[in-house]
C-alpha cells in the first residue's frame, strides 16, 4: 500500500540555523499535508499542497511539492525555540481522498540555544 | 474553532479488559478517525468513519472495533486489551469531501497503559 517516508528522523540545530525535512512517497500523490506536534501536544495542521511544483510560505516556513508529486519538503529559516516539535507529512492512503491519510514517521526538531 | 474532545488523558487497564475510548467533535464533521502513535512509528490509522453507522478499517485494525451511533461521537473499542496495545491514541475529525483530503483536527490524545 501507500508508503510515505520522511527523513531525517531527528535533527539537532543551533538556534538561528535553518532546518529542512523531506518526504517521499512510493506513489504519486493527489495532495500532501504537513502537521506540527509540539512536545506533549497533538498534531496541528499547517498546510496542504495540491499542485505540481507548488511552493507555499508561512512566515519562516517554506513548503514545496515536487514536480512529479511524489516528494515534498518543509524548510524553516532561522529556527527559533518555538519551532521545537515533530513535523509530519501526510498523503492520501488511496489515489483520491476517500480513505484517510498515511503519515510519515515524522522529523523531531531539537533546538539548542 | 474546531474542538475534538477525548474522554480521558490517561487510562490504566488490565489485560483482557474491554476498553472504550470516546471522542466527540463539535464541528458537525462527517469524517472521524482513530490513530495510535508510538515512538519511531508515527501515527497509524486504526479505523475511520465517513458517516453515522459507517466504519472502514485502517492500516492496523486487528484487536480493535469502533462505533459511530451519532455524528459527533466516535468510539474506539479494545475487545480484549493486551499489553501491545499500550500506546497514545489520537482521535481526529475532518470536514466533508470524498474528492480530496480536508485538514484533520486532533484531540489531545489518550495515553493508555495495559498492565
Amino acid at each position: 500500500g501507500q508508503q510515505v517516508m520522511q527523513i531525517p528522523q531527528y535533527q539537532h540545530v543551533q538556534e538561528g540555523e535553518d532546518f529542512t525535512t523531506y518526504c517521499n512517497s512510493s506513489t504519486t500523490l493527489s495532495n500532501i499535508q504537513w502537521y506540527k506536534q509540539r512536545p506533549g501536544g497533538h498534531p496541528v495542521f499547517l498546510i496542504q499542497l495540491v499542485k505540481s511544483g507548488e511552493v507555499k510560505k508561512q512566515k519562516r516556513l517554506t513548503f514545496q511539492f515536487g514536480e512529479a508529486k511524489k516528494n515534498s519538503s518543509l524548510h524553516i529559516t532561522a529556527t527559533q525555540t518555538t519551532d521545537v516539535g515533530t513535523y509530519f507529512c501526510a498523503g492520501p492512503r488511496s489515489g483520491g481522498g476517500a480513505d484517510g491519510l498515511t503519515f510519515g514517521k515524522g522529523t523531531h526538531l531539537i533546538i539548542q540555544p | 474553532d474546531v474542538k475534538v474532545t477525548q474522554s480521558s488523558r490517561y487510562l490504566v487497564k488490565r489485560t483482557g479488559e474491554k476498553v472504550f475510548l470516546e471522542c466527540v467533535q463539535d464541528m458537525d464533521h462527517e469524517n472521524m478517525f482513530w490513530y495510535r502513535q508510538d515512538p519511531g512509528l508515527g501515527l497509524r490509522l486504526i479505523y475511520f468513519s465517513y458517516d453515522v453507522k459507517m466504519k472502514e478499517k485502517g492500516d492496523i485494525p486487528e484487536g480493535y472495533s469502533v462505533s459511530r451511533e451519532k455524528k459527533e461521537r466516535f468510539s474506539l473499542i479494545l475487545e480484549s486489551a493486551s499489553t501491545n496495545q499500550t500506546s497514545m491514541y489520537l482521535c481526529a475529525s475532518s470536514g466533508n469531501s470524498i474528492l480530496s483530503n480536508q485538514p484533520q483536527h486532533f484531540g489531545d490524545g489518550t495515553r493508555l497503559s495495559i498492565l
